[in-house]
């Protein structure tokens, strides 16, 4: 079985700018989540999906940060304008029914 | 605040010895109690789940659950060089099944 697949694995941009990071999760999995990892840090929700609706959001900060699951299969997070304190890893995780959630590789975003 | 608190460690111990993990939760309404295990610049990964009170075993692994002391634990058993990693506690936030994690614990197995 295929896990959940995340692209890129790294990305360098500078403050101000925008920055698209890509989640596919595993087959079947109905429920898609993003997390943000800060260095040192245990994995914070920024925003779950249960097939193309959002369950929760309430973590996110909404005048920066957006996601999408248009199709309820795939996923997109934009960061847009970045600042500095977004440097992280940003976490994927996918999970079916009530069973445990599993994650992505990642993506590490360094904000210059 | 729902809160996951864990000891950041490093918690040193030598090859062979049982290492002991622990965590505390806030919400006593929590009802799902993961561990996930996370190498350096790695993405973390599932070891252990626990939904009732007691132990869990799987391995060399054993998950152990007081809900009325909130307190969850992880066991390893004759501890190897590769279990060195941070291991994090996860706690089920309310009932969509999204988790609050702790900071984790940095476990080192000494040879």
């Amino acid at each position: 079985e295929a896990g959940v697949a995340q692209s890129p694995r790294y990305k360098i941009i500078e403050k101000r700018q925008s920055v698209a990071f890509w989640c596919n999760p595993i087959s079947g999995h109905a429920t898609l989540y993003w997390y943000q990892q800060i260095l040192g840090q245990g994995p914070k929700l920024l925003i779950q999906f249960q097939n193309n609706g959002v369950v929760d959001d309430s973590q996110l900060p909404k005048d920066r940060f957006s996601a999408e699951r248009l199709k309820g299969v795939d996923s997109t997070l934009k960061i847009q304008p970045a600042k500095l304190e977004d440097s992280a890893v940003y976490l994927c995780a996918s999970s079916v029914d009530d069973q445990p959630q599993h994650f992505g590789d990642g993506t590490r975003l360094s904000i210059l | 605040q729902k809160e996951v608190e864990q000891n950041s460690g490093p918690l040193s111990v030598p090859e062979g010895a049982i290492a002991s993990l622990n965590c505390t939760y806030s919400d006593r309404g929590s009802q799902s109690f993961f561990w996930y295990r996370q190498y350096s610049g790695k993405s973390p990964e599932l070891i252990m789940f626990i939904y009732s009170n007691g132990d869990k075993e799987d391995g060399r692994f054993t998950a152990q659950l007081n809900k009325a002391s909130q307190y969850v634990s992880l066991l390893i058993r004759d501890s190897q060089p590769s279990d060195s990693a941070t291991y994090l506690c996860a706690v089920n936030r309310g009932s969509q099944g999204n988790l609050i994690f702790g900071k984790g614990t940095k476990l080192s197995v000494k040879p």
